[in-house]
């Protein structure tokens, strides 16, 4: 358990619907993040929130869209999604955003869009 | 634009063997180089890291090393066991300034330990 949560871990979805991740960290840390992992290919940084302020956004299309509530939760609206955004999708957390911060990964969600 | 490159994409040992996998990346001004573990239905996980003042660094059976001329970093295990099977990222990351100074990753590699 490395303290960072998501659900649902495994999510079945049409493209006409809207769906949400959801992730918490018990870390008392202040980043979030969203990344995509996709079969054979590197991890893609998709949003990073700091203390609830978005600070980056890595070129995601609009049908993803983040929600940073408090430092402790992060979601991931999906609505009209393509076939091509199946992937895992990660959660991570990190006490802050400086040099050498480690940063704490869920155990993702499995997302499959039919 | 800044990459990562990590060598070789499979890797099959024998128990008890070492294995080395390397990573080179592009941008000279990266300063932080961690390595994460993942291991099946899981997130990765933060193994060991080294940053740009070091040029190795040690814990118990894993070790990375880092030379920063040739811009690679590669990540030592020796007396592989079972349970060291998994798929293995490295990541490189410049000292922010002004930006977020993400973590860019390498493509992974998926290491097999036979018994």
């Amino acid at each position: 358990e490395t303290g960072v949560t998501q659900t649902p871990r495994h999510l079945v979805m049409g493209m006409t619907n809207k769906k949400s991740l959801k992730c918490e960290q018990h870390l008392g840390h202040n980043a979030m993040y969203w990344y995509k992992q996709s079969a054979k290919k590197p991890l893609e940084l998709m949003f990073v929130y700091n203390f609830k302020e978005q600070t980056e956004n890595n070129s995601v299309p609009s049908r993803f869209s983040p929600e940073c509530p408090n430092s402790s939760h992060l979601f991931l609206h999906l609505h009209t999604l393509q076939p091509e955004d199946s992937a895992l999708y990660l959660c991570a957390s990190s006490p802050g955003q400086g040099e050498g911060y480690e940063q704490y990964f869920g155990p993702g969600t499995r997302l499959t869009v039919t | 634009g800044e990459n990562v490159e990590q060598h070789p994409s499979t890797l099959s040992v024998q128990e008890g063997d070492s294995a080395v996998i390397k990573c080179t990346y592009s941008d000279s001004a990266s300063n932080y180089f961690p390595w994460y573990k993942q291991e099946l239905g899981k997130g990765p996980q933060l193994i060991i890291d080294i940053r740009s003042n070091v040029g190795e660094k040690k814990d118990q059976r894993i070790a990375v090393t880092l030379n920063k001329t040739a811009k690679h970093f590669s990540l030592h295990i020796t007396e592989t066991q079972p349970e060291d099977s998994a798929v293995y990222f490295c990541a490189a990351k410049r000292a922010p300034s002004g930006n977020t100074g993400k973590l860019i990753f390498g493509q992974g590699t998926t290491l097999q330990v036979k018994p």
